[in-house]
């Protein structure tokens, strides 16, 4: 069936490096992926969205890369803030308006 | 630009009873997608209307229903709730085509006792 994982569930890093959180993805038919971003009692923000016909996308110090052949794809934030502490989902949808969400990773930022 | 606005935000009910959720989108969207978050379950999907038509529907029970009215905002409902369904529900609104960005309200949290 389908399913969005993400590998760790639990990421800690010093303020000022550089962030990077993975996702696997099963349904090879996935055609759009998005990152969210979640804060403590808020709905998911958008992040960052990538198309199947794309290996890498970048926004404003965001960096969303794809590789279709292993199904993976990875979020990396630069110059992680404590701003940036949340819960991340990657979701996959290949039927328009139905997203698969992963469990979450937890960013934790030390200052 | 208004975002997409979820009432109420908190809602308590007692077991047996049915609720009622509403979701406005963003003026424009066509699309509107309800989810069940839960610590352990995660974020899942229920269904999605579009243009006042459910197009795709999650593996919740019939318990769990939903409409859209012609100004695109959706109601989700839930009979004979229980302890289970307690969570967060979220609604995402978007313009509705393949492939497009998805934005979210703050969610209700709805508790079961």
């Amino acid at each position: 069936g389908e399913s969005v994982g993400l590998h760790l569930p639990t990421l800690s890093v010093q303020e000022g490096d550089n962030s990077i959180i993975n996702c696997a993805y099963s349904n090879s038919a996935s055609d759009y992926f998005i990152w969210y971003k979640q804060e403590s009692g808020k709905g998911p923000q958008f992040i960052i969205d990538i198309r199947s016909n794309m290996d890498k996308r970048q926004g404003q110090r965001v960096t969303v890369l794809l590789n279709k052949t292993v199904k993976h794809l990875s979020l990396q934030i630069a110059a992680t803030q404590p701003g940036d502490s949340a819960v991340y989902f990657c979701a996959d949808t290949f039927q328009g308006g139905k997203l698969i969400f992963g469990q979450g990773t937890e960013l934790s930022v030390k200052p | 630009k208004a975002g997409v606005t979820q009432t109420p935000r908190y809602l308590i009910k007692t077991r047996g009873q049915q609720v009622t959720l509403s979701c406005s989108p963003i003026s424009g969207h066509r699309s509107v997608s309800w989810y069940q978050q839960t610590p352990g379950q995660g974020l899942q999907f229920l269904f999605e209307y579009f243009s006042e038509t459910q197009r795709n529907k999650g593996n919740f029970p019939g318990r769990f229903s939903g409409r859209q009215f012609s100004n695109s905002r959706s109601e989700m409902n839930v009979s004979t709730l229980e302890l289970g369904d307690s969570a967060l529900y979220l609604c995402a609104s978007s313009l509705g085509g393949l492939g497009t960005e998805a934005f979210f309200g703050q969610g209700t949290r709805l508790t079961v006792v």
